[in-house]
Parts: C-alpha cells; structure tokens; sequence
C-alpha cells in the first residue's frame, strides 16, 4: 500500500533561519507528491507539487524536489518567517488502479513554530 | 471564485444522536471528497465520489456512517448514532477530475465534538 512518512515535530527556528522537514514514501504505481499547508484556524491548502521524478515544485519560497531514488520529497525554505508558522502535510496520489486510484494519502504532519 | 463551503464549522453533541455535514464543492469540480482528521494526525479518506457516484467508500464505517451527492453538487456525511470516537475534523475536498495529478481543494472543515 502506499504511506508517507514525515519527521517527527514540532520544529521550532527562529526567523531568518533554514527549513527542512523530511519526508519518505512508498508507494505502489507511480506517485505524485504534495505539500500541504494547515495556518492556524484554516484549512488545508496545497504549498507546491510535483508530478514526476526530478521536477522541483516551488512556492512562497518554498521547494521541494521529487527524488525517486530516495523515494523522498523534502521540504525546504531558506528564511522562514513566522508567518511560516502551521502545520504542514506531505502527501502523495498514484496512478495505481482500483480504489486507490487518485486517493491522497498524508503523512502526520509537521508543526512548525517560528519565533521572532 | 468560491472556495469549498462546508457546514457547520462546528457542531457539539452527545453520544448516540444523529449529526450531518454539508458540503459545496467548487463550482464545476467533479470529484468530491469526505476525509477524517483526528487530532495530531493527517487526513484519512472517507468517500470520494465522481459527479453523483461512489467511487471509494472502502474507509467509510457503514454500520453508522452514510453519504450522498446528490445531482453530482453538494454533498452530506452523517453519521447515526455517533460515538465519542467519532470527535474529529471532518474535511470535504473537491477536484476537477479524479486523476492523480488534480490538486484537491479542502473546506476548512467541521470540528465534532461527541460527549
């Protein structure tokens, strides 16, 4: 079946400071991985996305490169802010058929906390 | 343009009543989502339908849990009766298409509080 491993949180930095939060999957057929965003009192929104190995998908300064020989998808930012501050979601979908074809599966969720 | 509207945003019951969620998907989104979230942990899949049909209902408890779309639009989870385990996030999520690479678009969901 398919599962997405995140590290364990929470992840607290001060602002300015370097991001990464790692995340692993596995997955049967060939997956598409996201990044998902959860401020506080909203819902989930997407971050950035990739759909193929290798493909860098970016956002609010944000990255995240799809690396198959490692089956990871980390996360990245270079000087985060405390705007920054929620809970992130690494997700991914496969073109595997049946019922989980298209079914987004989530790993736990990361809480990031930047302080001033 | 509209995002996914979900209510209510949040609802409080005792154990054993009935309770429904109401969700509208984005205007022209065929594929619709029901996923759980419990407290510390990622979103699991309840339901996806693909305009009125149910495509994946294998995580959906159907013992007290039910769902329908209705002319492939809006959509309503209940659960009758509901159980103190139940107190979650209940999130609905919309697509244009089923396919892999669509981005899903989640409502800010309804906190069930079951005493």
């Amino acid at each position: 079946g398919n599962s997405v491993t995140q590290m364990e949180g929470p992840v607290t930095l001060s602002e300015e400071a370097f991001l990464t939060i790692n995340c692993t999957y596995t997955a049967t057929g060939y997956p598409s991985l996201f990044w998902y965003v959860q401020y506080p009192g909203e819902g989930l929104q997407l971050l950035l996305k990739a759909t193929k190995a290798d493909d860098k998908g970016s956002n609010k300064g944000f990255e995240a490169t799809y690396r198959k020989e490692t089956t990871s998808f980390h996360l990245e930012k270079g000087s985060v802010q405390v705007s920054d501050s929620a809970v992130y979601f690494c997700a991914l979908t496969t073109n595997a058929g049946g019922t989980s074809y298209g079914k987004l599966t989530f790993g736990q969720g990361t809480i990031l906390t930047v302080h001033p | 343009e509209a995002g996914v509207v979900q209510s209510p945003r949040y609802k409080i019951i005792e154990k054993k009543q009935p309770v429904a969620f109401w969700c509208n998907p984005i205007s022209g989104h065929n594929t619709l989502y029901w996923y759980l979230q419990n407290l510390g942990q990622g979103p699991e899949l309840l339901i996806r339908y693909e305009n009125e049909e149910a495509v994946d209902d294998s995580q959906l408890p159907k013992d007290r849990f039910s769902a329908e779309r209705l002319k492939g639009v809006d959509s309503t989870l209940k659960i009758q009766p509901a159980e103190l385990g139940d107190s979650a996030v209940y999130l609905c999520a919309s697509s244009l298409g089923g396919i892999p690479t669509d981005t899903q678009y989640f409502g800010p969901g309804t906190r069930l509080t079951v005493l």
